[in-house]
């Protein structure tokens, strides 16, 4: 237990569905990210927030959409993906972002759009 | 660009020591993170380095060089639940964490 869940831990959904990733941070944290993580590959870092305000957003599509209505919980609401976007993801938070402290991570959404 | 490199797979046996690298080109240098990720888990943080040198917890040592863009995660006596992968990552000057891909350490009986 890392004090940050996330839920449904798994998730298949149609390319016209609309569902929405749920993380909760338990930590204090003011800090908050969404990271993809594929087979083989890096992490990609999605979206940051920084006591509750977008602070990056790297180039991620519009049918990703996050939320963050305060500093423990964190939303991705998913419109129209395509099967490139099937994969686990992520979510972290730390004491502040664009700072040295270390990030602690949920357990993932393994999500499959079919 | 920004760039890490680290072993795609390892291989090593009960109680052995193993080491695993990691090599990065970023935008500046604000500290070296490693993360330790069992299948189907989150990754859990392992250590930082942000001075050169070796840094000792337990079992897990990291060592990291500056000039030469390196560093390095060593295993001692290693156990089966050591299995997992290790991230290493970087901060750049903005920090933002750079990932490497991770490295998947099997470990043999």
């Amino acid at each position: 237990e890392t004090g940050v869940t996330q839920t449904p831990r798994h998730l298949v959904m149609g390319m016209t569905n609309k569902k929405s990733l749920k993380c909760e941070q338990h930590l204090g944290h003011n800090a908050m990210y969404w990271y993809k993580q594929s087979a083989k590959k890096p992490l990609e870092l999605m979206f940051v927030y920084n006591f509750k305000e977008q602070t990056e957003n790297n180039s991620v599509p519009s049918r990703f959409s996050p939320e963050c209505p305060n500093s423990s919980h964190l939303f991705l609401h998913l419109h129209t993906l395509q099967p490139e976007d099937s994969a686990l993801y992520l979510c972290a938070s730390s004491q502040l972002a664009g700072s040295s402290y270390e990030q602690y991570f949920g357990p993932g959404t393994r999500l499959t759009v079919t | 660009g920004q760039n890490i490199d680290q072993p795609t797979e390892m291989t090593a046996t009960e109680g052995a020591i193993v080491q695993i690298n990691c090599t990065y080109q970023t935008s500046g240098f604000n500290g070296l993170f490693w993360y330790q990720q069992h299948a189907g888990e989150a990754p859990t943080f392992l250590s930082y380095n942000v001075l050169d040198g070796l840094e000792e917890k337990g079992r897990f040592s990291s060592f990291l060089s500056r000039s030469k863009g390196y560093s390095y995660l060593l295993l001692k006596e290693l156990q089966m639940k050591d299995s997992a992968s290790y991230l290493c990552a970087v901060m750049d000057s903005n920090y933002q964490l750079i990932w490497g891909a991770g490295t998947k350490l099997i470990i043999k009986p």
